[in-house]
């Protein structure tokens, strides 16, 4: 399809164990983002990549969480010795370039239909 | 600090009327502003943006917003509700310089009743 692809869908683990959600952008687009959605709230921002460059980790809420994307297209986001605070829905979006501002504004994130993550 | 805030968690429409859902931004400089909806077990989806020019913004599946600066409001629009427009909308806002952030507000649940 042409749309973000993510997987799994849904994904339990017990508590301590490691994951590593799988995200597919649009091809061609540069720009990749993952956003944490907790059940209720808006998606908030986790980290964003240009191409392979992870140029902003500052919404990465600890130590234990980790993304990359090496080739500059596919992403994964880990999260090591998982705790019950990370159930969620982790949601992967991409954008042909920018972040911010006009450029960001132009080309809207497109996203995928994410990763609900329980933390048993 | 800066944000977009929808104050009612829950809307509920008859078919056929018209709906709004709020949305008021505080944020410096010009915002550009944003309507996501997401439907049970999706991503969100792009509804509309403002941007610059003409205050009333149309959109995706009949929806329209209104920027209003002295009010410092968003708020969506649709003339005549649809069943299927129930879902969860966010109003959403980034800033002018390269490394602002996409911030989303918490979402209002949308019901529209047949």
């Amino acid at each position: 399809g042409a749309g973000v692809s993510q997987s799994p869908r849904y994904k339990v683990a017990k508590r301590g164990q490691d994951v590593a959600l799988r995200c597919d952008p649009i091809s061609g687009h540069v720009s990749l983002f993952w956003y944490q959605q907790a059940l209720g709230q808006g998606p908030e921002f986790l980290t964003y990549f240009q191409n392979e460059a992870q140029l902003d980790k500052s919404g990465l809420p600890s130590d234990r969480f980790f993304a990359e994307r090496p080739e500059g297209s596919v992403s994964t986001l880990k999260i090591q010795r998982t705790q019950q605070e990370d159930s969620a829905v982790y949601l992967c979006a991409s954008s042909l370039q920018g972040t911010g501002g006009l450029l960001w504004a132009n080309q809207p994130q497109h996203f995928g239909d994410g990763t609900r993550l329980s933390i048993l | 600090a800066q944000s977009v805030a929808q104050p009612e968690d829950q809307v509920n429409v008859a078919e056929g009327n018209p709906l709004t859902v709020k949305c008021t931004y505080s944020v410096s400089g010009n915002p550009y502003l944003f309507w996501y909806v997401q439907y049970p077990n999706r991503g969100l989806q792009f509804l509309l943006k403002y941007i610059t020019g003409d205050n009333l913004v149309k959109g995706s599946y009949g929806f329209e917003a209104e920027f209003n600066k002295s009010q410092t409001s968003f708020h969506l629009k649709k003339p005549s509700a649809l069943v299927s427009d129930s879902a969860l909308y966010f109003c959403a806002y980034t800033g002018v310089n390269r490394d602002d952030k996409i911030i989303f507000g918490k979402g209002t649940r949308l019901h529209i009743l047949p």
